[in-house]
């Protein structure tokens, strides 16, 4: 059964990056093709950040699109998300999640808090 | 504010059946795959349907999708009291490059 854990700081100040990682277990991360970052404001709905593929290649928002990066290493078995410039309308809780297909994420990470302050 | 618009809340007595709508247009739900999502307080979202109407395993037949023109819902049947929370819908819009989507979500409250 494929689990999925983010990690990464909790607290990031403005202007920061904030980074995080999604640990993959139960599968090999190359035998899926998608996977993929979303976010939760607090008391709202869900915001697709992006992609990356197996071999690398990403997807991103529009709206993140000049400061979002994403990354894979197959021999850890995990992907990674970089977000530069962040404010406090950064603050969520984010979420990695495999893409099954068809933008259906069937499988999700139990989110981790992020909070930009100072 | 999202492009798919649900209904803020919905609410149903035990038993009960009651749906959820997800509004589109042309360009995303008209000519794309609808998946929705239930999110319990606290918790990661949980797949309940893809590919518009399919159930993952381990899904009740209680929860079934469909889709007419560039609306789609969401149909639980027999509500049960673990029944009640977010429920959101998702697609990617044709016209956009990248442009994956949620919808805003409906809480749903049985009573």
């Amino acid at each position: 059964q494929v689990q999925l854990h983010e990690s990464g700081p909790g607290l990031v100040k403005p202007s920061g990056t904030l980074s995080l990682t999604c640990s993959v277990s139960g599968a090999s991360i190359a035998s899926y093709k998608w996977w993929c970052w979303v976010r939760q404001s607090p008391g709202k709905g869900l915001e697709w950040i992006g992609e990356v593929y197996q071999t690398g290649s990403t997807n991103y928002h529009g709206s993140f699109k000049s400061r979002v990066g994403m990354s894979i290493d197959r021999s850890k078995n995990q992907f990674s998300l970089e977000l530069t410039s962040v404010t406090a309308a950064d603050t969520a809780v984010y979420y990695c999640a495999r893409d099954r297909g068809n933008n259906a994420f069937d499988v999700w990470g139990p989110g981790t808090v992020v909070v930009v302050s100072s | 504010q999202s492009v798919l618009t649900q209904p803020p809340s919905v609410s149903a007595a035990p038993g009960h059946n009651v749906t959820i709508s997800c509004s589109g247009g042309p360009s995303n739900i008209g000519e794309n795959y609808v998946s929705w999502y239930q999110q319990l307080p606290g918790t990661a979202p949980k797949l309940l349907i893809f590919d518009t109407s399919q159930r993952p395993s381990g899904i009740p037949d209680r929860f079934s999708g469909s889709k007419s023109g560039t609306s789609a819902t969401l149909h639980i049947a027999g509500l049960q009291t673990g029944d009640e929370a977010d429920y959101f819908c998702g697609t990617w819009d044709t016209n956009v490059f990248a442009g994956r989507m949620f919808g805003g979500g409906t809480k749903l409250t049985v009573l």
